[in-house]
């Protein structure tokens, strides 16, 4: 059974601080994680997506993934309000049908 | 064009009743996910379509619900006697096939009574 777990939080930062938000599955066969963001009362958004092992930047958000060690990450640098919501992590099996499975996302606060 | 629309956004209806839900995937796009969120959880996946592909119907909870793609755009899921825990909001999804950046609709906020 594909598992992606997170913590569900909420994670509590103060303005202009890094969040760090995991996550860590379950199947080797991943190939393929994303994270998505989702205001409260919207839908998910992709914010990021990452394929190989290392890290991944765009602008204030960095991916890094870490196969051996099953995990995924988000940092999110200099946080601003308009960050709080939830971050939902999502992976995708090789060889499978494209599929994502998703985690039940973390739900971040970034506090003035 | 646009991006994924889903109608209605908001449906109430009354425990026993069928409703139908439709989405119309970003034009082009040739995967068309269901998936389903209740207040606080995750996302729950229900079925996908890939072009003309006998649709992955694993997710679908019981046999109450059921999805169609016609003409590979537009899709409709249907539940049938509805029940007080079919009460979610259902998120229709599309992407180009084999990218697998998913798109989501705004999502159709269902309320069974």
């Amino acid at each position: 059974q594909k598992e992606v777990e997170q913590n569900s939080g909420p994670l509590s930062v103060p303005e202009g601080a890094i969040a760090s938000l995991n996550c860590t599955y379950s199947d080797r066969g991943s190939q393929s994680f994303f994270w998505y963001r989702q205001y409260s009362g919207k839908s998910p958004e992709l914010i990021m997506s990452i394929y190989s092992n290392g890290d991944k930047e765009d602008g204030r958000f960095t991916a890094q993934l870490n196969k051996a060690s099953q995990y995924v990450s988000l940092l999110i640098r200099d946080s601003q309000p308009s960050d709080s919501a939830t971050y939902l992590c999502a992976v995708i099996v090789s060889g499978g049908s494209y599929i994502p499975t998703f985690g039940r996302g973390t739900s971040l606060i970034v506090h003035p | 064009g646009a991006g994924v629309s889903q109608s209605p956004s908001n449906k109430v209806t009354e425990k026993g009743k069928d409703v139908e839900l439709r989405c119309d995937p970003i034009s082009g796009h040739t995967a068309l996910y269901w998936y389903r969120q209740s207040l606080g959880q995750g996302l729950e996946f229900l079925i996908y379509f890939q072009g003309n592909s006998a649709p992955d119907k694993s997710g679908l909870p019981s046999d109450r619900f059921s999805a169609e793609r016609t003409g590979g755009s537009v899709s409709t899921l249907t539940i049938q006697r509805t029940q007080q825990e079919d009460s979610a909001v259902y998120l229709c999804a599309s992407n180009l096939r084999f990218v697998e950046t998913q798109y989501f609709g705004p999502g159709t906020r269902l309320l069974v009574l």
